[in-house]
């Protein structure tokens, strides 16, 4: 049964600077790995999408960053912001059932001005 | 506007009522699904759909009935609402089920008394 893991649970940083959040799962067949942004009250909202063959997806200042044979991915934020606070969750698609989703509980950041 | 948008966004029901929630997209995304939000539980999947008139189960159908009769739409009812049906419901649609990127409605608040 595929796992997905999401250290640290919170995190909160001063604005600007650069921080890594983290996502591991426990099998590494997988499709695919994308990271989400959820502010609160709201759905979620696709930040990057990382097939199993791609290393890395950029979009402006976040990187993804996907290993799957350690069964690992981080989400890069450069030069953070305030309006960067929200809760990121990564999700798995797994190579043995086509259509689940596994998602981690999600990592709460809040910038500091 | 293109996008997913979900219906009614806030719901109060009372225990064994029937609740639709409402789901359409405006992308022509084969595949929709339904996902619940609980806190200490996550995102889990209810149900899915392929195409107009195909649909299957996920991790938490029990309860909930879905139908999909054009592509577009994809409405999932509450027969009988319990309280344990109390939580946040998602949409969210992709072009491709095993590649695609996962897109996502804002959601619907439903509070079962």
């Amino acid at each position: 049964k595929q796992e997905v893991t999401q250290i640290p649970a919170a995190l909160s940083v001063p604005e600007g600077e650069n921080l890594v959040l983290n996502c591991s799962f426990t099998d590494s067949a997988i499709y695919n790995l994308q990271w989400f942004r959820q502010d609160p009250g709201k759905g979620l909202t696709s930040l990057l999408l990382i097939q199993s063959s791609q290393r890395e997806q950029t979009s402006g200042r976040l990187n993804a960053s996907l290993d799957k044979s350690s069964g690992r991915s981080t989400l890069y934020i450069a030069a953070s912001q305030p309006g960067d606070s929200a809760t990121y969750l990564c999700a798995v698609k797994a190579g043995g059932s086509n259509y689940k989703l596994t998602f981690g509980k999600g990592t709460l950041l809040t910038v500091n001005p | 506007d293109a996008g997913i948008t979900q219906s009614p966004r806030y719901k109060i029901t009372e225990t064994g009522r029937q609740v639709t929630l409402m789901c359409h997209q405006t992308w022509s995304h084969s595949y929709m699904f339904w996902y619940r939000q609980d806190l200490g539980h996550g995102l889990r999947l209810i149900y899915y759909s392929a195409a107009a008139d195909i649909t299957d189960k996920g991790e938490v159908p029990d309860g909930y009935v879905v139908s999909r009769s054009k592509t577009e739409n994809f409405p999932l009812t509450l027969e009988s609402a319990t309280r344990s049906q109390t939580s946040v419901y998602f949409c969210a649609s992709s072009e491709g089920l095993v590649t695609g990127e996962l897109f996502f409605g804002e959601g619907s608040r439903l509070t079962v008394l």
